[in-house]
């Protein structure tokens, strides 16, 4: 079993849509969870960072943790044509802060 | 401010040759990271220095890949002899010193390798 999971899509909606992406992880020692956005022939770009659980806005983003499940989202309102990219989930405990991926949803809005 | 540069950014070589890759990170920023990206898969982290020392390489095929980054700021990445399950995207970051988790990794473009 991966440590993260993310369900790679692809996801395509329709200009305006809500985006809502998911990973599951399995480590309880995880705190700090974060989103990247990764377009074509590009490195990641950091999006949103959220600690523990909770929730966490800004702009069309929203990020939210839910610890107990083991759970995280991440929603996009208003989905734009811009928005089109893959978006990787990323996590880390306290102790070393390395990063583990998940796979990365792609997610494509049609104008 | 510029990011953090990589190159080549693309190379395409025959099994069991060599390759090297090259990252410039960003001014003042004393944490490296390699990752390597397979298609359709996050970010592995391969190998982390601060400033000139290795912090964590646990996850480097050490029989084939090696790192270096002298003088604690410019680094590359070599593969020597490469296979085949090597071709990925190789991603270069870098973080200021001090930082958070939140400050978080600065991205380069990548070098994508396809190993024929």
């Amino acid at each position: 079993q991966k440590e993260v999971e993310q369900d790679p899509g692809p996801l395509s909606v329709p200009e305006g849509a809500i985006v809502s992406l998911n990973c599951t992880y399995s480590n309880s020692a995880f705190q700090y969870f974060m989103w990247y956005r990764q377009y074509s022939r590009k490195g990641p770009e950091l999006l949103m960072y959220t600690y523990s659980s909770g929730n966490k806005e800004d702009g069309r983003f929203t990020a939210q943790v839910d610890k107990s499940s083991k759970y995280i989202s991440l929603f996009i309102r208003d989905s734009q044509p811009s928005d089109s990219a893959t978006y990787l989930c990323a996590m880390t405990d306290s102790n070393d802060y390395k990063l583990s991926f998940g796979a990365g949803t792609t997610v494509t809005v049609r104008a | 401010e510029a990011g953090v540069a990589q190159s080549p950014r693309y190379k395409i070589i025959e099994k069991r040759q060599s390759v090297a890759f090259w990252c410039n990170p960003i001014s003042g920023h004393a944490t490296l990271y390699w990752y390597q990206q397979i298609l359709g898969q996050g970010p592995k982290l391969l190998i982390q220095f601060q400033n000139n020392g290795v912090v964590d390489d646990s996850q480097l095929p050490k029989d084939r890949f090696s790192a270096e980054r002298l003088k604690g700021v410019d680094s590359t990445l070599k593969i020597q002899p490469a296979k085949l399950e090597d071709s990925a995207v190789y991603l270069c970051a870098s973080s200021p010193p001090l930082a958070v988790v939140q400050e978080t990794q600065y991205f380069g473009p990548g070098t994508r390798l396809l190993v024929l």
